[in-house]
């Protein structure tokens, strides 16, 4: 069965400088990718997808992830990030042969951006 | 915007005492996911729906039952709520793109549920 590992739980970094949330799923088969955003007290917001075609997305506010089939990884970067990208991110993969829409969701990263 | 709602948005009940959650949505999509979200667990899919009256069980079903009579609502019940049951619980929609694939999914916003 598919699994989802975010391989860091907390995330310290000062605002302004680079980083890099991890994520790595089980299965090399076909599969969309996904990382969701969640702010204090709300629901998940959709920050990029990976269907297919370029391996490199990216998310409208500054965040990119590249896809790498080799290594079944899908990391989200960010060259410099703000007071505002505080929050918790997950990683979400979908290898879904029945078309349930099903996602299976990392424990989560909370980056926590310092001033 | 994806048009859900959720409600309660906070409930506090005790062991043993039936709860419903409601989700409603807008937009007459229709696949709907009910997910539980734990520290250190992520998020993990309770049930889902493909339709009125068509459900069915995901990762984590044991002590809920759902329920979808409206393409709008899809409810989920705790028959007799235990403490481990304590979380908070999300709802979300997702519909088919133009080849009839499902991606990705839009969330409600949460309802925190703690049971004493």
């Amino acid at each position: 069965a598919q699994s989802v590992t975010q391989l860091d739980s907390q995330v310290p970094v000062f605002e302004e400088a680079p980083v890099e949330l991890r994520c790595n799923y089980s299965s090399s088969v076909s599969v969309y990718l996904f990382w969701y955003v969640q702010y204090p007290n709300q629901g998940l917001q959709l920050l990029l997808k990976y269907l297919s075609g370029s391996t490199l997305v990216e998310s409208i506010n500054g965040f990119e992830a590249e896809f790498n089939k080799s290594q079944t990884s899908f990391h989200l970067r960010k060259p410099s990030v703000h007071i505002s990208d505080t929050a918790e991110y997950f990683c979400a993969v979908s290898d879904d042969p029945g078309n349930t829409g099903k996602l299976i969701f990392g424990q989560g990263t909370t980056l926590q951006v310092k001033p | 915007d994806a048009g859900i709602t959720q409600s309660p948005r906070h409930k506090v009940t005790e062991t043993g005492t039936p709860v419903t959650l409601r989700c409603h949505q807008t937009e007459n999509h229709r696949y709907m996911y009910w997910y539980r979200q734990d520290p250190g667990h992520g998020l993990r899919l309770i049930h889902y729906s493909y339709g009125v009256k068509d459900t069915d069980k995901g990762e984590v079903s044991d002590g809920y039952s759902v329920s979808r009579s409206k393409t709008e609502d899809f409810l989920l019940t705790l028959e007799s709520a235990t403490s481990s049951q304590t979380s908070v619980y999300f709802c979300a929609i997702s519909e088919p793109s133009g080849t009839g694939r499902l991606y990705e999914q839009y969330f409600g916003p949460g309802t925190r549920l703690t049971v004493t």
